[in-house]
């Protein structure tokens, strides 16, 4: 499985918008890139997947690059329930293979 | 709510012992997955299953077993338990096991090992 390269950490004050970046420096053809993301004492949650186009949904925006070796999942407008770890993920099978994460901080 | 649940919430045993964790997939999902979060580990896979078969295997211990059931509920079994193997453990389920679809995960069971 490919590995990504995500910071430990990151802060971001409330109602600003967050970029929270991921290198995939091997990432191959097929590798989907997911993120997910888990709040304190719950399972992880989906936030957004794309392959090779910008991807955008309710939570959040995926922004890739061109090359593919990296991407940045955008939050618009940050809540204090975004407070999570946030995990990038490539696939190219069924099953997710979680890293460290970004554990982000949302200050009022 | 995701829609999966998962049975018992807490958990714990003695070492030696074994327990069933049980996990009910969202209506009409196919595949289920389980995972294990410990404190050193992180999030890790263990175990996948796909309409009754098993699809895919992360680091599952051989103390370690799981099971889909016809009603596609699933089952992990742990089994002379240690120490270590206190953690979260969750159940995720989607509806075809496709590398572009969602998983949607379960609460967790945690389980203390004492």
């Amino acid at each position: 499985d490919a590995k990504t390269t995500q910071p430990n950490s990151m802060e971001s004050n409330e109602e600003e918008p967050v970029h929270l970046p991921c290198n995939h420096s091997t990432i191959s053809g097929t590798d989907y890139i997911h993120w997910y993301r888990q709040l304190p004492s719950q399972g992880p949650e989906y936030v957004i997947h794309g392959l090779t186009s910008n991807v955008n949904n309710r939570m959040a925006s995926l922004a890739i690059a061109e090359d593919r070796k990296s991407s940045t999942l955008i939050l618009h407008r940050a809540t204090l329930r975004d407070a999570a770890v946030y995990y990038c993920i490539l696939r190219d099978t069924d099953k997710l293979i979680f890293g460290t994460g970004t554990r982000l901080q949302v200050f009022p | 709510d995701s829609g999966v649940t998962q049975t018992p919430k807490h958990l714990i045993t003695a070492t030696g012992q074994r327990v069933t964790l049980r996990c009910s997939p969202r209506s009409g999902d196919l595949s289920v997955y389980w995972y294990q979060q410990s404190l050193d580990q992180g999030l890790q896979f263990l175990i996948q299953y796909y309409n009754g078969e098993e699809r895919a295997k992360g680091n599952i211990l051989e103390r370690f077993s799981a099971q889909q059931f016809p009603d596609l509920h699933s089952e992990l079994n742990l089994s002379s338990l240690e120490l270590g193997d206190s953690a979260l453990y969750f159940c995720a389920s989607s509806p075809r096991g496709l590398v572009s679809g969602e998983q949607f995960f379960g609460p967790g069971t945690r389980l203390t090992v004492l």
